[in-house]
């Protein structure tokens, strides 16, 4: 079956580390997203991408960066860990060809910076 | 600028009645609009989805209305049970009018039913 997987589940960094969070889908889906969740603030987005070579900044950008080189994958990168990005991360990915909007969401990464 | 808001953090109800969750927004246009289940720990789950053009939308027990005159979708749990204890969220396309864009996403209502 198809799925969505994030790695690691769990992490621990030191403020200024640079952090990778993976996120591989096998749906062949050309929309993939990045949202962060914090309690007071729900689901916000971070970056997503449309198809390959194709990158945007969401609400909260700053401090994140992604890269998409092949449809399965889009990594997100910490530049410099800060402890206000302490927080629980969830990649999704979606169709882009059909009239399917819905979202399938990975189990999520929790991230904390110490 | 765009606004979502559900109206209730928390909805306490007792087994067998109907709950219903509000999702109301602003400074949007939406093609469409979602709702998803978030259990503790895990990422949501897509229930269902509505169009602007459809006022009603049925799953099972699930009932979502969309009225845009109003900016406004009510989420329907018909008959709850203990096991639809979760947290619900709605979301509206980022883009107005402009299906399949990311998604912006409610705070969520917490659901409890009990027994």
């Amino acid at each position: 079956d198809a799925e969505i997987t994030q790695s690691p589940r769990h992490k621990i960094t030191e403020t200024g580390r640079q952090v990778t969070l993976a996120c591989h889908q096998t749906w062949n889906h050309n929309n993939m997203f990045w949202y962060r969740q914090d309690l007071g603030h729900g689901l916000r987005l971070i970056h997503y991408s449309y198809g390959v070579q194709d990158t945007n900044k969401g609400e909260v950008s700053d401090g994140y960066s992604v890269s998409r080189s092949n449809t399965e994958d889009l990594p997100l990168t910490l530049e410099s860990a800060a402890s206000s990005q302490t927080s629980v991360y969830f990649c999704a990915s979606s169709e882009s060809e059909t009239e399917i909007y819905e979202q399938y969401f990975g189990p999520g990464t929790r991230l904390t910076v110490t | 600028s765009q606004k979502i808001e559900q109206n209730s953090e928390a909805l306490n109800i007792q087994e067998g009645k109907t709950a219903t969750l509000t999702c109301n927004y602003t400074n949007y246009s939406p093609a469409y609009l979602q709702w998803y289940r978030q259990d503790p720990g895990r990422g949501p789950v897509f229930l269902l989805l509505i169009r602007e053009n459809e006022k009603e939308k049925r799953k099972e027990r699930l009932k979502v209305t969309f009225d845009t005159t109003l900016k406004q979708s009510l989420f329907h749990i018909t008959a709850s049970q203990p096991a639809d204890s979760a947290t619900y969220l709605c979301a509206l396309d980022m883009l107005d009018n402009q299906a399949g864009t990311a998604l912006i996403f409610g705070k969520g209502t917490t659901l409890s039913v009990s027994s």
